[in-house]
């Protein structure tokens, strides 16, 4: 049972250059999120996504899109990468469920911009 | 709009000790309230949550926590600290009524001295 996948798990950019970091669950859940961590400043949501053909803004959202390309993917992207963008990015998945059901989250990407 | 504080960035325990984490939130309405840990390099695991119904929730490897109204508090425990407890403990909040997002303090970084 694989939960949720992220790839790559360790990626290296140069400011200006673009990717997408790919996220798949298969636990049939409707939404999906990113977050990035930081040191010290514990998990920030970037986007969300509530149901397949929906998205929203966290937190933090500036520099990021994302696409729910369906019910298993949700994909980030970074147009123009910046170092301030180096960070571990999460993808988690959860039922909606009324707020009571927990996320279930992948093993990050570690993305270094230099 | 809510918000989670944990207090103290770092704790640290020798073995067989009680581990105590805090964790206060701030919200309007009902929480739903959860505790992660993270072990190095890896995502998030669920420890336990918080839905309704009794207080005092009970989750893996013998941790506990008590949710407490009055102090608007959720702080983690676990009566006896085993070296295998040393990792990054995570409190988050979910708003009931549907609301999907999930949002984390900063994190504790617990380590276990022999």
């Amino acid at each position: 049972n694989a939960g949720v996948t992220q790839t790559p798990k360790f990626q290296v950019l140069k400011t200006g250059q673009s990717m997408t970091l790919q996220c798949a669950q298969d636990m049939n859940h409707n939404s999906m999120y990113w977050y990035r961590q930081d040191p010290g400043m514990g998990l920030r949501l970037i986007y969300y996504s509530a149901s397949e053909g929906t998205t929203d803004k966290g937190e933090v959202p500036n520099g990021y899109n994302v696409s729910r390309l369906n019910k298993r993917e949700f994909s980030l992207r970074l147009e123009s990468a910046a170092p301030s963008q180096t960070s571990v990015y999460f993808c988690a998945s959860s039922e909606p469920g009324g707020g009571g059901t927990e996320a279930f989250f992948g093993q990050g990407t570690r993305l270094t911009v230099v | 709009a809510q918000s989670v504080t944990q207090l103290g960035s770092h704790v640290s325990v020798s073995e067989g000790a009680l581990v105590l984490l805090r964790c206060n939130y701030s919200s309007s309405v009902p929480p739903y309230l959860f505790w992660y840990v993270q072990y190095p390099n890896q995502g998030l695991q669920l420890l336990l949550k918080y839905t309704t119904g009794a207080t005092l929730v009970k989750g893996i490897n013998g941790f506990e926590a008590e949710f407490k109204k009055s102090e608007t508090s959720f702080h983690l425990t676990k009566p006896s600290a085993h070296m295998s407890d040393a990792a990054e403990y995570f409190c988050a909040v979910r708003l009931s009524g549907g609301y999907n997002k999930l949002i984390f303090g900063a994190g504790t970084r617990l380590a276990v001295h022999p």
